[in-house]
């Protein structure tokens, strides 16, 4: 069964400071793999996706991710933290059928 | 344009009550998705509409949770008996058809069963 793993639910940072955000999949076929960011009280907006070719994938608000197939990796990276990246991140793979599956979800603090 | 919708927002249902959670994709939509997302998780799958057939269920977690979508656009989640362990967020999503993999994701309806 497909699975992701997101390492760390709390990640803090400073403002100016690089964003880190770890996720792992375990998949029996190669994945589509998603970056989602969540708003209190908001739905799900896509930050970004690997579906096919390149492996760095760049997204909105200034994120990226690369896909690394040896380590079974797709973490998010953002070079400059600013206050409004503040939320809750999830990594998301789909391999094999149609629904995601989600990871429990890394919550970002952003200090000034 | 118009985003997935979802009625009501928020709801709140005594222990035994049925509760009718909506979603309205965006237009032309192929795709239905319905997850429930725990307090402190991430999203969980529930179920899947391709039009109006119903063509995964294996997420719903009991046979109390139904979900129907007759004319293939509004989808509706209906929960008969609710109970504690049913509170949760209940998210919807939309996809243009079954090629595309991005999912586009209503607000939610939280549920809070007392």
């Amino acid at each position: 069964a497909q699975s992701v793993t997101q390492l760390g639910s709390h990640v803090s940072v400073s403002e100016g400071a690089l964003v880190l955000l770890r996720c792992n999949y375990s998949s029996s076929v190669p994945p589509y793999l998603f970056w989602y960011v969540q708003y209190p009280n908001q739905g799900l907006q896509l930050l970004l996706k690997y579906t096919t070719g390149a492996t760095l994938v760049k997204g909105i608000n200034g994120f990226e991710a690369e896909f690394k197939k040896s380590e079974t990796s797709f973490h998010l990276t953002k070079p400059s933290a600013h206050m409004s990246d503040a939320a809750e991140y999830f990594c998301a793979a789909n391999g094999g059928s149609e629904k995601l599956v989600f990871g429990k979800g890394t919550k970002l603090t952003v200090n000034p | 344009g118009a985003g997935v919708s979802q009625s009501p927002r928020y709801k709140v249902a005594k222990r035994g009550q049925d509760v009718a959670l909506r979603c309205d994709p965006i237009s032309g939509h192929v795709s239905l998705f319905w997850y429930q997302q725990a307090l402190g998780q991430g999203p969980e799958f529930l179920t899947y509409f391709q039009n109006e057939a119903q063509l995964d269920k294996s997420g719903l977690p009991s046979d109390r949770f139904f979900a129907e979508r007759p004319e293939g656009s509004v989808s509706t989640l209906k929960i008969q008996r609710t109970q504690q362990e049913d509170s949760a967020v209940y998210l919807c999503a939309s996809r243009p058809n079954p090629g595309i993999n991005e999912q586009y994701f209503g607000p939610g309806t939280r549920l809070t069963v007392t």
